[in-house]
């Protein structure tokens, strides 16, 4: 069973710094693209950030480039978001997601959408 | 940027009802949309990607059309199960974006 358990959120002040990690189990990370999306309480759905399978291409949003660094270790299946200079507005449940299609089949840094998805970790700036 | 709009924003049909959402983007994106279906307190659920491709396990009542700029989902004969807020997504450039969502109500 592919499964995606995000942990590392919590209450933190602002300017301070978290760090969301993203363990998976269930099929081979290293063929796999990666995302972060954040959902803020009562409000839509924003992505944050993806990482190739190889770390080749990395993308953020506009909201947290420069604040935030995306990161993955293949051989410990695992993906992160580091999170810095953190502000109110980044008060959200942080998923990570898995990209549909592999390396093999989506060709070189293509995306094509989030087909599994973790239950989420709640992040809470406030002082 | 790329700016996906999504409408309606909300919509309340009856069960058995055809309903579509579109969602268009500010520039060109190819097929490479997606549309995700979020219920309260779960995670979102990927429907079609590539614009029209059903998802693994996703009923064959949910469908998908559209390349370029403007796209359709469309549901055919709505199930109570189908309530919530969808939302497309570009995956075409960074960095990606969600549509505002469309809230689904079962009349």
């Amino acid at each position: 069973e592919v499964q995606l358990v995000e942990s590392g959120g919590g209450l933190v002040q602002p300017g301070r710094s978290l760090r969301l990690s993203c363990a998976v189990s269930g099929f081979t990370f290293g063929d796999y693209g990666m995302h972060w999306v954040r959902q803020a309480p009562g409000k839509g759905l924003e992505w944050v950030s993806t990482i190739s399978w190889n770390s080749g291409s990395i993308g953020y949003a506009d909201s947290v480039q420069g604040r935030f660094t995306i990161s993955r270790d293949n051989v410990k299946n695992s993906l992160y978001l580091q999170m810095d200079s953190l502000r109110a507005e980044d008060t959200a449940l942080y998923y990570c997601a898995k990209e549909t299609l592999d390396r093999y089949t989506s060709g070189w840094y293509a995306y094509y959408g989030m087909d599994v998805w973790g239950q989420g970790t709640t992040v809470t700036v406030s002082s | 940027d790329i700016q996906l709009t999504q409408s309606p924003s909300f919509l309340s049909a009856s069960v058995g009802d055809t309903v579509t959402i579109t969602c268009r983007a500010s520039q060109g994106i190819s097929s490479y949309l997606a549309w995700y279906q979020e219920k309260p307190g779960k995670a979102p659920k990927l429907l079609i990607y590539a614009a029209s491709t059903l998802q693994s396990g996703v009923p064959s009542r949910f469908s998908g059309s559209g390349s370029g700029t403007e796209f359709i989902l469309t549901i055919s004969s709505l199930q109570p199960e189908d309530f919530g807020t969808y939302y497309c997504q570009q995956l075409n450039s960074y960095p990606l974006t969600f549509g505002g969502g469309t809230k689904v109500e079962i009349k």
